[in-house]
């Protein structure tokens, strides 16, 4: 079975600064997906970034990042210039060949002024 | 596009009672999903809908919990005689036919079993 881990229950990092998430999964299967997913205090979840497992070439979106290896199964998610609006639980999860998504435990993120 | 809709947003029950929640998806998404998510926990897969047909079901889902689907539009999931244990956020998602991997949440329904 699929299995993800964030081995960070909390990180902070000061506002405009660059801060690195990290998450390990474990799969069989060779054609996947990947996604960050941010979710700020009492509100929906939110896509930040997706990867699929097939591109070598790590997905961006403005300043989010992955940094993608997918031999050793691992799926960072860097964020530059945080900014007060980043804080959130943010939540690493692999989708399945039925898209079914299966998910870290959570990072909490802590940006300080 | 307003987005996948639940109701309630709240729900406190006493043990013992049956609850129902809904989940409005975006117009025309073809599969709804059913996740819960516990107090600092990531969500964990309950269920999901391909139009009306229910296609998994996690072994979470006890027999007291049971989904539907009519005519592929709204879901409902309903909880019988409720457990404190079922506390939780009930979340649902919904994607589209040409995109089954971009999966749009809703806000949620935070169950309370006191």
């Amino acid at each position: 079975a699929q299995t993800v881990t964030q081995s960070q229950p909390e990180m902070s990092v000061q506002e405009a600064e660059t801060v690195t998430l990290s998450c390990t999964y474990d799969t069989s299967e060779s054609d996947y997906y990947l996604f960050w997913y941010k979710q700020p205090p009492s509100r929906q979840m939110i896509l930040v970034i997706r990867q699929e497992a097939y591109k070598q070439q790590n997905a961006t979106e403005n300043r989010f990042s992955v940094n993608f290896q997918k031999a050793a199964k691992s799926f960072s998610l860097k964020i530059s210039d945080s900014q007060l609006g980043d804080a959130a639980m943010y939540f690493c999860a692999y989708m399945d060949s039925n898209y079914q998504l299966i998910w870290g435990a959570g990072t909490k993120l802590i940006i300080k002024p | 596009d307003t987005g996948v809709s639940q109701n309630p947003r709240h729900k406190i029950t006493k043990r013992g009672q049956n609850v129902t929640f809904r989940c409005d998806p975006i117009s025309e998404h073809n599969r709804l999903y059913w996740y819960r998510q516990t107090l600092g926990q990531g969500p964990e897969f309950l269920t999901y809908f391909q139009n009306e047909a229910q296609l998994e079901k996690s072994r979470l889902l006890s027999d007291r919990f049971s989904a539907e689907r009519p005519k592929g539009s709204f879901s409902t999931l309903e909880i019988q005689r409720t457990e404190q244990g079922d506390s939780a956020m009930y979340l649902c998602a919904s994607s589209p036919r040409t995109a089954a991997y971009e999966q749009y949440f809703g806000p949620g329904t935070r169950l309370t079993v006191t």
